[in-house]
């Protein structure tokens, strides 16, 4: 079957680095996108990597290695409007997206 | 630019009655989706269109129907609402389906069946 494993929560400090991390074995491999999503909101796109290695976005990094079905997702010098569950799936070789259960990120004064 | 809207926001519903979420994307979006977000779960694809006229199955379609026969539209529709499908709905649209397939997402129904 196809899976995706994160961490089910996570807490860290306001202006640290806290790295999340996702696993995966799918049938085929078409990409892998991280989305945000905040208590009661829809989710929005933070990133898409395809191939291996870093992407940086501003205070956000995805890292890709498709040899180990691994990806992290790297926040830096975090906000509290940071906390919010973090989304990671894969696109599969129908171009169908397995989904996560989510990382919930908690950001402590 | 509205994105995705979607309707209503909440519901509660009796068993066996039956409802229409509403979804309909000003993008010009090619692609749009049914979704469901449990707790503790990833998001379930009930039902997907590749474009107006055209609908398949998702991983969890039972219980539910879609219709799309406008670009912009695609409402769900729940037949004889059963307790299971308490869960929060969430419509996508996008405008390619492989590559860098970037979903927009509507702000999300939250359904209970009671």
């Amino acid at each position: 079957g196809q899976n995706i494993d994160q961490p089910t929560e996570m807490t860290a400090t306001e202006g640290a680095i806290v790295q999340i991390n996702c696993t995966y074995q799918t049938s085929g491999f078409n990409g892998l996108f991280w989305y945000q999503q905040h208590a009661g909101e829809a989710p929005t796109f933070l990133s898409y990597n395809v191939l291996d290695g870093l992407e940086e976005k501003g205070r956000f990094s995805s890292f890709l290695s498709r040899s180990k079905g691994y990806s992290y997702l790297l926040l830096k010098e975090l906000q509290m409007k940071d906390s919010a569950s973090y989304l990671c799936a894969v696109m599969d070789s129908n171009y169908q997206l397995i989904w996560g259960a989510g990382t919930k990120l908690i950001i402590k004064p | 630019n509205a994105g995705v809207t979607q309707t209503p926001k909440f519901r509660i519903l009796k068993i066996g009655q039956s409802m229409t979420l509403q979804c309909t994307q000003d993008m010009n979006h090619n692609y749009m989706y049914w979704y469901r977000q449990d707790p503790g779960m990833g998001l379930k694809l009930i039902y997907y269109s590749v474009g107006a006229g055209i609908t398949d199955k998702g991983e969890v379609p039972n219980g539910y129907n879609v219709s799309r026969s406008t670009t912009e539209d695609f409402p769900l529709r729940l037949e004889l609402a059963a307790p299971s499908q308490t869960s929060v709905y969430f419509c996508a649209s996008s405008f390619t389906g492989s590559g860098a397939n970037v979903l927009t997402f509507g702000a999300g129904s939250r359904l209970t069946v009671l």
